[in-house]
């Protein structure tokens, strides 16, 4: 059974540019998340897509935008990327209901240069 | 809006000792709370969820605790390895509208010596 991937692993990209990082759910998920994660921080929430729509979504500016295709795999797409986008970019899937668990992957390492 | 704590930031200690681990949040209306444990440049592993009607979880050696009330959590782990090596975070789901994101803490790294 296959769980949260993320791809790539990392990347490196210059201020300015614009990246899109792809996540698929574990099998039998409906839902994803992401989240930013700064060095010695814990994650803070970017976004949730459930049934192709944003479903809610944090203190991020709009050049960060996400997709959820009818498979339910994801992208997240940050535009003009700015030396403070660099951080681990983690994916996160469930079940729709709020009582289930939040399992991740790996994350993109995003360095901005 | 929700903050979460955790405390001690890191801890090290001797193979074999039984620790405990602290978590805390403002906001008591929660609708449950998941620990988690990353290890270094990788991303995190469920550990335990404990929903707001319990009180307590356990896996194997660990057992996570709740008191809503109180907003406060505490991840027991026994008997301790170098293998458990990691930072523990918790997060807490915030009751209300459905998808309530998860807001988590900032990690306690531990460091387990053989």
């Amino acid at each position: 059974d296959a769980g949260v991937t993320q791809s790539p692993t990392h990347l490196i990209k210059t201020r300015g540019q614009q990246v899109t990082l792809r996540c698929s759910p574990k099998s039998g998920h409906d839902t994803v998340s992401w989240y930013q994660q700064a060095l010695g921080q814990g994650p803070q929430f970017i976004f949730q897509y459930y049934e192709e729509e944003e479903r809610q979504r944090g203190n991020f500016p709009d050049r960060f935008s996400g997709h959820q295709f009818p498979n339910y795999s994801s992208e997240l797409n940050v535009n003009a990327l700015l030396l403070g986008d660099s951080a681990l970019y983690l994916c996160a899937s469930s079940f729709a209901p709020r009582n289930s668990p939040l399992h991740f992957g790996n994350g993109t390492r995003l360095t901005v240069t | 809006k929700q903050e979460v704590t955790q405390i001690p930031a890191a801890l090290s200690v001797p193979e074999g000792e039984n620790l405990v681990l602290n978590c805390s949040f403002t906001d008591s209306a929660i609708y449950n709370l998941q620990w988690f444990r990353q290890d270094p440049g990788k991303g995190l592993t469920s550990l335990l969820l404990i929903q707001s009607s319990q009180r307590e979880q356990t896996s194997g050696r660990l057992n996570a605790s709740l008191d809503k009330s109180s907003g406060r959590s505490t991840l027991y782990i026994a008997a301790s390895q170098p293998g458990d090596s990691a930072t523990y975070l918790c997060a807490v789901r915030g009751g209300g509208n459905y998808g309530q994101n998860f807001v988590f803490g900032p990690g306690t790294r531990l460091s387990v010596l053989p």
